[in-house]
């Protein structure tokens, strides 16, 4: 079965990091882009970033310039998301999203909710 | 506020035909594809139509999409109870993926 599974909820607070897992399943790590993608509650979907695991590539949204970092580990198979700074505002759920080769996101992890809260 | 423009909402009775619109700008509908999404309720969302107006396998034929010019369109016939749901809208934006604001379909 495809999927990706993402680590648990976090709760952070004002100015500390954040660091999200996403394990890919079912399927070649190499093979597709991963993106992130957040939701704060109650609003619309935001595209943060894109890694190549492949080709150790990634592009990041400007809003998101200083403060996100994506990462990838072949030996495991695993994407992370690391966000820094944090701030109320950064409270949201945060899937990771694999883009198919029709450039649909078609494969969403469950979900991490992160708390940014003192 | 978000770069892809959509109504809040839309409604419909069982049966009927409602539309969502999409309004974008040259650098992203106006030259690149545009992908719907329907996320239900606790979900994660799940792509509906890609490539302006093409189904994914296992999504009903009652979806549709289509493109003109900077606009796009998704279409839903037949509204069933089962389809309230929030609707996104998506294109590649030259560097960087962009989203409608959403819309919340409600069955009547």
């Amino acid at each position: 079965q495809v999927q990706l599974v993402q680590s648990g909820a976090e709760v952070k607070k004002p100015g500390a990091s954040v660091k999200v897992s996403c394990r890919p399943s079912g399927y070649s790590f190499n093979s597709y882009y991963i993106h992130w993608v957040r939701q704060a509650p109650g609003h619309g979907l935001e595209w943060m970033g894109i890694i190549k695991p492949g080709a150790n590539d990634r592009t990041y949204a400007q809003k998101f310039q200083g403060r996100l970092t994506m990462t990838r580990d072949t030996s495991t198979s695993t994407v992370y998301m690391e966000l820094s700074s944090l701030r109320s505002e950064d409270t949201a759920v945060y899937y990771c999203v694999r883009e198919d080769s029709r450039n649909a996101f078609d494969i969403w992890g469950q979900g991490t909710m992160v708390t940014v809260s003192s | 506020q978000s770069v892809l423009t959509q109504p809040p909402s839309a409604s419909g009775t069982p049966g009927q035909r409602v539309t969502i619109s999409c309004s974008g700008s040259s650098s992203n509908i106006g030259t690149n594809y545009v992908y719907w999404y329907q996320q239900l309720p606790g979900t994660a969302p799940k792509v509906v139509i890609y490539r302006n107006d093409q189904r994914p396998s296992g999504v009903p034929d009652r979806f549709s999409g289509s493109k003109s010019g900077t606009s796009a369109s998704l279409a839903i016939s037949g509204l069933r109870s089962e389809d309230e749901a929030d609707f996104y809208c998506a294109a590649w934006d030259g560097s960087h993926w962009v989203f409608g604001g959403g819309t919340k379909l409600t069955v009547l």
